[in-house]
């Protein structure tokens, strides 16, 4: 099993829609995780932290399910500027060890 | 403040060569980390550089090597090339505990 798993879409969804992407990661130990953005022949940015209580900022929200091991990312109102490819990133036992990236969710928000 | 800052940002070599990219890390950054992404995956670690040595390195062969000079500042070494290092090379740099910022990778393309 690969240390991140995601779907690798791509989901194309109408301006407005709301789209949802899971991540699982196989490390039980894994103690932080991530969403990163990249647009295309761009480097990743920081889109947002999780937390286990849950993340929101404004039209994105973040979950964790360590129970069953994988994270979500939800996208509402979703905006053309939205598309992008949306990187699942885990963070190993303790907090300066590299970060491990899964293969990328691709979205396109079509007009 | 510049960002983390690489070059070159495109280069063409053949199979057999050697190369080297470089990279500048954020003011204040004292890690820096590089990462290779091949087209349609994740980012991939290849090594951590702090104190001018290398702290962790991922699953690549020895013809993958790195140097981080006083000023922060790091190589990444890549001889005997082959096809399969064609990818886009990230470096990214942190001052732990903080985020972790990209830089706009150098595309190496292997002939």
């Amino acid at each position: 099993r690969k240390e991140v798993e995601q779907d690798p879409g791509p989901f194309n969804v109408p301006e407005g829609a709301t789209v949802a992407f899971n991540c699982t990661y196989s490390n039980s130990a894994s103690q932080s995780f991530f969403w990163y953005r990249q647009d295309c022949r761009k480097e990743p940015k920081l889109l947002m932290s999780v937390y286990s209580s849950g993340n929101e900022d404004g039209r994105f929200t973040a979950q964790l399910n360590r129970a069953s091991q994988y994270i979500s990312l939800l996208i509402r109102d979703s905006k053309l500027s939205d598309s992008a490819t949306y990187l699942c990133v885990v963070v190993g036992v303790s907090g300066n060890t590299p970060l491990v990236f899964g293969k990328g969710t691709r979205l396109s928000v079509i007009a | 403040d510049a960002g983390v800052t690489q070059s070159p940002t495109h280069l063409i070599k053949t199979r057999g060569q050697q190369v080297t990219l470089r990279c500048s890390p954020k003011s204040g950054h004292d890690t820096v980390s590089w990462y290779q992404q091949a087209l349609g995956q994740g980012p991939q670690f290849i090594f951590q550089y702090y104190e001018e040595e290398e702290r962790q390195r991922g699953n690549f062969p020895d013809r993958f090597s790195g140097h981080q000079f006083p000023n922060y500042s790091s190589e990444l070494n890549v001889n005997a090339l082959w096809l399969g290092d064609s990818a886009l090379y990230l470096c990214a740099s942190t001052r732990y505990p903080g985020e972790l910022f990209f830089g706009e990778g150098s595309r190496l393309t292997v002939l």
